[in-house]
């Protein structure tokens, strides 16, 4: 069955510290991997995406991720965290010839001043 | 660009109604998504339709359904509720044009449904 894993429910970071959000998953063949973020009371915002090409992504407010194939996982990271950071960040995929997104459980991020 | 809209933005039911969520995507978008978020299970896959389609769907009970119209509007209906309906559901448009791979899905606010 197709998943995806976030294994930690919350991360702590203090502010200007780097921050790392785990993600990996299980779908046959090479999926296409996004990253988004949710603010309190507000939809998903997108980050990024991986299409294909370099392993690294960069996306938006500073925000990056790897892919690393042989772990399957797919990670987010940024060099210095903000307070302003801090929000619920959703993993997904969608398997390429499909139209189905499957998302993680979330991680929440919590950035200390 | 006007973003994905949703209508309402909150709902309260008893158990046993029945309810009618609207989604209205971004202009030109062709393609929408519907997903139901839990803090518990995140966020569930319902289905997703193009040019009036069903193309996809998930892993729910026939009590969910759902259609999308000429203009793309969508809407999806939640007959005889259940408690555990409760949850914040979510729409996504994306353009979805030949030639483009896996195009960004953009969300709405979401509707935040309660059932008691």
């Amino acid at each position: 069955a197709q998943s995806v894993a976030q294994p930690e429910d919350q991360v702590n970071v203090a502010e200007g510290n780097p921050l790392t959000v785990k993600c990996t998953y299980s779908v046959s063949g090479n999926p296409y991997l996004f990253w988004y973020v949710q603010y309190p009371n507000r939809g998903l915002q997108f980050l990024l995406k991986y299409i294909t090409g370099d392993n690294l992504v960069k996306g938006s407010y500073g925000f990056e991720a790897e892919f690393n194939k042989s772990q399957t996982s797919f990670h987010l990271k940024k060099p210095s965290a903000l307070v302003s950071d801090s929000a619920l960040y959703f993993c997904a995929v969608r398997g390429r010839g499909t139209y189905k997104y499957i998302f993680g459980t979330g991680t929440r991020l919590k950035v200390l001043a | 660009k006007a973003g994905v809209t949703q209508t309402p933005r909150y709902l309260i039911k008893t158990r046993g109604q029945q309810v009618t969520l609207s989604c209205s995507p971004i202009s030109g978008h062709r393609s929408v998504s519907w997903y139901q978020q839990t803090p518990g299970q995140g966020l569930q896959f319902l289905f997703e339709y193009f040019s009036e389609t069903q193309r996809n769907k998930g892993n729910f009970p026939g009590r969910f359904s759902g259609r999308q119209f000429s203009n793309s509007r969508s809407e999806m209906n939640v007959s005889t509720l259940e408690l555990g309906d409760s949850a914040l559901y979510l729409c996504a448009s994306s353009l979805e044009v030949a030639g483009v791979v896996a195009d960004t899905q953009y969300f709405g606010p979401g509707t935040r449904l309660t059932v008691l």
